[in-house]
């Protein structure tokens, strides 16, 4: 059992190229996050999926695709890649949204961009 | 989600108890009170969550004021590995979204 991964680790990119960060769970969540986390500041949502085959917007989605095709996958794209994206990104999963304890959010190990 | 204040750090010394405040004095009766700490160069992970009464898991206590306006993780022994940034996160039990909201938490450092 895995739990959330998240590929690739590390990745610098040229302003203006593009590239998939992918997130995989293995707990048969329905619910996915992509967070970014800023230096000294908490996560933001960029996108979520309810379930397979949705996406909807966060906070800070500007710049940012997203896609589940597959329950288990849900993958964060950079179209133009920009210096402000630079950050550290979060992919979370959980059963469910409410507050209760079912709906525990785990987070992946996260991905450091660097866009020169 | 209603807004959480917490102090940006605070420093415990290895093996003694840590309190660490949240204050969420316009907390609704349906929200949660949810902890999460992250590990230098690590993801969130969740710590403990209570609605009105105290908590206890094997890693904290949650300790809950009886008007809800204010909350205390309670770490019993600090160890090394417990230095972190500690969340304090409300979530509607009815929520719809479930996304988590950061705000900057709580530096903890511990001292051998």
């Amino acid at each position: 059992n895995a739990g959330v991964t998240q590929t690739p680790k590390f990745r610098v990119l040229k302003t203006g190229q593009s590239m998939t960060l992918l997130c995989a769970q293995d707990m048969n969540h329905e619910y996915m996050y992509w967070y970014r986390q800023d230096p000294g500041m908490g996560l933001r949502l960029i996108h979520y999926s309810v379930g397979e085959g949705t996406t909807a917007k966060g906070e800070v989605p500007d710049g940012y695709n997203v896609s589940r095709l597959k329950k288990q996958n849900f993958l964060l794209g950079l179209e133009s890649a920009a210096p402000s994206q630079t950050s550290v990104y979060f992919c979370a999963s959980s059963y469910s949204p409410s507050g209760s304890k079912a709906d525990t959010q785990y987070f992946g190990p996260g991905t450091r961009l660097t866009v020169l | 989600d209603a807004k959480t204040t917490q102090p940006n750090s605070m420093e415990s010394n290895e093996e003694e108890p840590v309190h660490l405040p949240c204050n969420h004095s316009t907390i609704s009766g349906t929200d949660y009170i949810h902890w999460y700490r992250q590990l230098p160069s690590q993801g969130p992970e969740y710590v403990i969550h209570g609605l009105t009464s105290n908590v206890n898991n094997r890693m904290a206590s949650l300790a809950i004021a009886e008007d809800r306006k204010s909350s205390t993780l309670i770490l019993h022994r600090a160890t090394l590995r417990d230095a972190a940034v500690y969340y304090c996160i409300l979530r509607d039990a009815g929520g719809s979204q479930g996304n988590l909201i950061f705000g900057k938490g709580t530096k903890l450092s511990v001292k051998p």
